[in-house]
């Protein structure tokens, strides 16, 4: 199956919260990344947790791990229509490899 | 500091013609990276190199050649273009040898295979 894996869209209302979700497979990975890529650009990097954390906040935005389950999600409280993007997981392997990304997922804020 | 950029933009080409795309950074980065990106797919690791001088295969390197001739550059290149390459393609680039590596992004070639 897929390393990294994540559903490809969430629709919410502006002002709502929402919650997008990852799950991976490599217990050992040591970090764990959101990037976000809005609409014909690059991604950018949103922020990344360490694997021995539950919790990361920063602002509107809350990493939640569950090394336990291999799941990781980003929580964004109060969606602006400018939080509209697609925003992609990725983990780190042992060693000098390169991150695996999942395939995104693509959030449409409805006003 | 620009960051990381591609050239070019946008191009066209015809199956079978031959084309490189240039990726250049200032951050003094060892690692740089080639991903293309389809819908649906995510992001693929076309080819990589973790110094200059070196690279190494991603996930999906058929039909695709790279270089690293000098740390700031890494090029990808197209021998024979065919339809299925068409794509937008992106560079990045991090410090390197480290255990928390943030991938810097350029802003993308969109490329179409006629």
């Amino acid at each position: 199956g897929e390393d990294v894996e994540q559903s490809l869209f969430l629709s919410v209302r502006e002002g709502d919260s929402s919650v997008i979700n990852c799950t991976y497979t490599d217990s050992s990975s040591t970090y764990l990344y959101w990037y976000k890529q809005e609409p014909g650009a690059g991604l950018q990097l949103l922020t990344y947790i360490f694997s021995n954390m539950d919790m990361k906040q920063d602002q509107r935005l809350t990493v939640l791990l569950n090394k336990k389950d291999k799941h990781l999600s980003l929580r964004i409280a109060d969606t602006q229509t400018g939080d509209s993007a697609i925003y992609f997981c990725a983990e780190s392997k042992a060693g000098n490899t390169p991150l695996v990304f999942g395939k995104g997922t693509r959030l449409s804020v409805i006003a | 500091n620009a960051g990381v950029t591609q050239t070019p933009k946008f191009r066209v080409l015809k199956t079978g013609q031959s084309m490189t795309l240039l990726c250049a950074q200032d951050m003094n980065h060892e690692y740089m990276y080639w991903y293309r990106q389809d819908p649906g797919m995510g992001l693929r690791l076309i080819h990589y190199s973790v110094g200059e001088g070196t690279t190494a295969k991603g996930e999906v390197p058929d039909g695709y050649n790279v270089s690293r001739l000098k740390k700031q550059n890494f090029l990808l290149g197209l021998e024979s273009a065919a339809p299925s390459q068409t794509s937008v393609y992106f560079c990045a680039s991090s410090l390197g040898g480290r255990k928390q590596e943030t991938q810097y992004f350029g802003p993308g070639t969109r490329l179409l295979v006629l």
